[in-house]
């Protein structure tokens, strides 16, 4: 089983709709949790932190359930620059600052 | 921009050789971390180097080495290329190696492994 588990997509949106990613992550000891959004052929750059008591930033809302080890993203009125892989992200207590990241999940908004 | 930069951008070896990959930090960071990343996959965590020293190593095989300098500036090297090591390979800087620092990451470099 994957560490970090996403739905790889794509998911294909019209532009202005509301859209959920989910992230589920296997190691209870995981201590620190991401969303990381990556356009085509670049890199991976910090979209978000996330809290356990939910954060908001923008359109973009992202949600802790440590209980369930699930992690969500949700981005409102989508538009077109939101089209890229979103990438959920964890770091795991004694390993250091590594990053375990999922596969990643593909949004394409269109018009 | 992050500040990390990456060289070289593009690279095709053959197989059997050996590579080495640099990575210059962001201003004021000391710790680098390396990952590799195969297509449409995501990054899967190489190692980190703090203030010099090696502090964490994914799983991967002793052929893939690396060194952190003076300057904080890091090398990857790769030795024995093997075909699956084609894969775009990012440096990440943080402003140290706890865990809730944010990590900064550089364009990558894209190796081609024929």
């Amino acid at each position: 089983r994957k560490e970090v588990e996403q739905d790889p997509g794509p998911f294909n949106v019209p532009e202005g709709a509301t859209v959920a990613f989910n992230c589920t992550y296997s190691n209870s000891a995981s201590q620190s949790f991401f969303w990381y959004r990556q356009d085509c052929r670049k890199e991976p750059k910090l979209l978000m932190s996330v809290y356990s008591s939910g954060n908001e930033d923008g359109r973009f809302t992202a949600q802790l359930n440590r209980a369930s080890q699930y992690i969500s993203l949700l981005i409102r009125d989508s538009k077109l620059s939101d089209s890229a892989t979103y990438l959920c992200v964890v770091n795991i207590r004694g390993g250091g600052n590594k990053l375990t990241f999922g596969t990643g999940t593909q949004l394409k908004v269109e018009l | 921009e992050t500040g990390v930069t990456q060289s070289p951008t593009h690279l095709i070896k053959t197989r059997g050789q050996q590579v080495t990959l640099r990575c210059s930090s962001q201003s004021g960071h000391n710790t680098v971390s390396w990952y590799q990343q195969a297509l449409g996959q995501g990054p899967q965590f190489i190692f980190q180097y703090y203030r010099e020293e090696e502090n964490g190593r994914g799983n991967f095989p002793p052929r893939f080495s690396g060194l952190q300098f003076p300057n904080y500036s890091s090398e990857l090297n790769v030795n024995a290329l093997e075909l699956d090591d084609s894969a775009l390979y990012l440096c990440a800087s943080s402003f140290n190696g706890a865990i809730s620092e944010t990590q900064y990451f550089g364009p990558g470099t894209r190796l081609l492994v024929l």
